[in-house]
């Protein structure tokens, strides 16, 4: 079946750190990709998408880029802030269904 | 405009109660989802409605538990004879059209308890 699998966290940061969460996924054909990010006490929220191969996401200063040959969407930023501190979701949707199939997700802390 | 409203924000019941929970879309989104989030389990699919129909239940765990959608627009889960493992945030999402590259937008969530 379709699968997401990414980098267990916790993740911990300086500000201005780079940023790399790795997300992989398994299916059938051509899936769109998300991102999705879950700030404290707050509601699930798109972080940006790709629809196909090749596509780059981008948002906020975050990138992933639609890898179909190593079947990633691996999450970048170049310099993280205090406020980037969140929870980030890799999610797929294979149509068909039209569910998201999401991971397990990434703890983010970012230090002043 | 507005969001995905969701009620209650938070709901403690006692085991074997009956709970509804409800969820107002997105104004004219006719694709509409409810997932549940717990630390176990992380985030889950439960079901999907298209217009009133719900072509795909699948992620429904039990037939304790039932949906439906009426007008097109406001949904309501059902959950019957709660148990423990049923504690979690029920998520609902809406959609313009439902199809794989729409952005499903999410309310913030019912957090249930049950005791």
């Amino acid at each position: 079946g379709n699968s997401v699998t990414q980098m267990e966290g916790p993740v911990t940061l300086s500000e201005e750190a780079f940023l790399t969460i790795n997300c992989t996924y398994t299916a059938t054909g051509y899936p769109s990709l998300f991102w999705y990010v879950q700030y404290p006490g707050e509601g699930l929220q798109l972080l940006l998408k790709a629809t196909k191969a090749d596509d780059k996401g981008s948002n906020k200063g975050f990138e992933a880029t639609y890898r179909k040959e190593t079947t990633s969407f691996h999450l970048e930023k170049g310099s993280v802030q205090v406020s980037d501190s969140a929870v980030y979701f890799c999610a797929l949707n294979k149509g068909g269904s039209e569910k998201l199939v999401f991971g397990k997700g990434t703890k983010l802390t970012v230090n002043p | 405009g507005a969001g995905v409203s969701q009620s209650p924000s938070n709901k403690v019941t006692e085991k074997g109660k009956d709970v509804e929970l409800r969820c107002d879309p997105i104004s004219g989104h006719t694709a509409l989802y409810w997932y549940r989030q717990s630390l176990g389990q992380g985030l889950e699919f439960l079901i999907y409605f298209q217009g009133n129909s719900a072509p795909d239940k699948s992620g429904l765990p039990s037939d304790r538990f039932s949906a439906e959608r009426t007008g097109g627009s406001v949904s309501t889960l059902t959950i019957q004879r709660t148990q423990q493992e049923d504690s979690a945030v029920y998520l609902c999402a809406s959609s313009s059209s439902g199809t794989s590259t729409d952005t499903q937008y999410f309310g913030p969530g019912t957090r249930l308890t049950v005791l």
